[in-house]
């Protein structure tokens, strides 16, 4: 079937724009994870979403992020006055869901963003 | 805080060479542990899991790990590794209470045929 998917695969914007992401799971996945991959700073978690309410928002750097999950499918990211440092890609990962996390997360192929 | 260090973060090998790419994790508790790899212009993809059992596992394209806990290890190998083995590798944990991955910073994988 089919995998996740993100939309756009590029974005570029400039500085001080609002962006939104978005994030199509693989049907029937009930968890939902965003991840950011930059240079300098690795492959870092973001938040995580069972259904549509997110336990774990630990890693949002800045009140500037805020995510959101509908009808426990599309997720979507939303940036607001972005900045240069905002530049990433940003990966979207699902999951079935299963107990004690012992499960694989399957990545779509990211988001890169660029921000002017 | 869980932490996870993979220490080459770029190695070159010969077609044929054996591959050892190691991997630490910090953390007190029960893990789950994964290894990622993503080739070039391909999104992340699972190469291996261990969450109980056997600490020596297997995953695709002949790729092994093993875990040793007492070291707090899952160190990733490949006996001949092919042209084709080039990309980057992360080794990731969760714990079991938390599906949030940590991820090592990466090691880059080139073969030369």
């Amino acid at each position: 079937g089919a995998g996740v998917s993100q939309s756009p695969s590029n974005k570029v914007t400039e500085k001080g724009k609002d962006v939104e992401l978005r994030c199509d799971p693989i049907s029937g996945h009930t968890a939902l994870y965003w991840y950011r991959q930059s240079l300098g700073q690795g492959l870092e978690f973001l938040i995580y979403f069972q259904g549509n309410s997110a336990p774990d928002k630990s890693g949002l750097p800045s009140d500037r992020f805020s995510a959101e999950r509908t009808g426990g499918s599309v997720s979507t990211l939303t940036i607001q006055r972005t900045q240069q440092e905002d530049s990433a890609v940003y990966l979207c990962a699902s999951s079935l869901g299963g107990q004690e996390y012992q499960e694989t997360q399957y990545f779509g192929p990211g988001t890169r963003l660029l921000v002017l | 805080a869980q932490s996870v260090s993979q220490h080459n973060h770029h190695v070159i090998l010969s077609e044929a060479a054996s591959l050892e790419l190691g991997c630490n994790y910090s953390y007190g508790g029960t893990v789950n542990l994964f290894w990622y790899v993503q080739y070039p212009g391909q999104h992340l993809q699972l190469l291996l899991k261990y969450f109980s059992g056997d600490p020596l596992v297997k995953g695709i394209k002949g790729f092994e790990a093993e875990f040793i806990k007492s070291k707090f290890s899952f160190n990733l190998r490949k006996p001949s590794v092919q042209w084709s083995d080039t990309a980057e590798y992360f080794c990731a944990v969760n714990a079991r209470n938390t599906g949030k991955l940590i991820f090592g910073q990466g090691t880059t994988l080139q073969v030369k045929p």
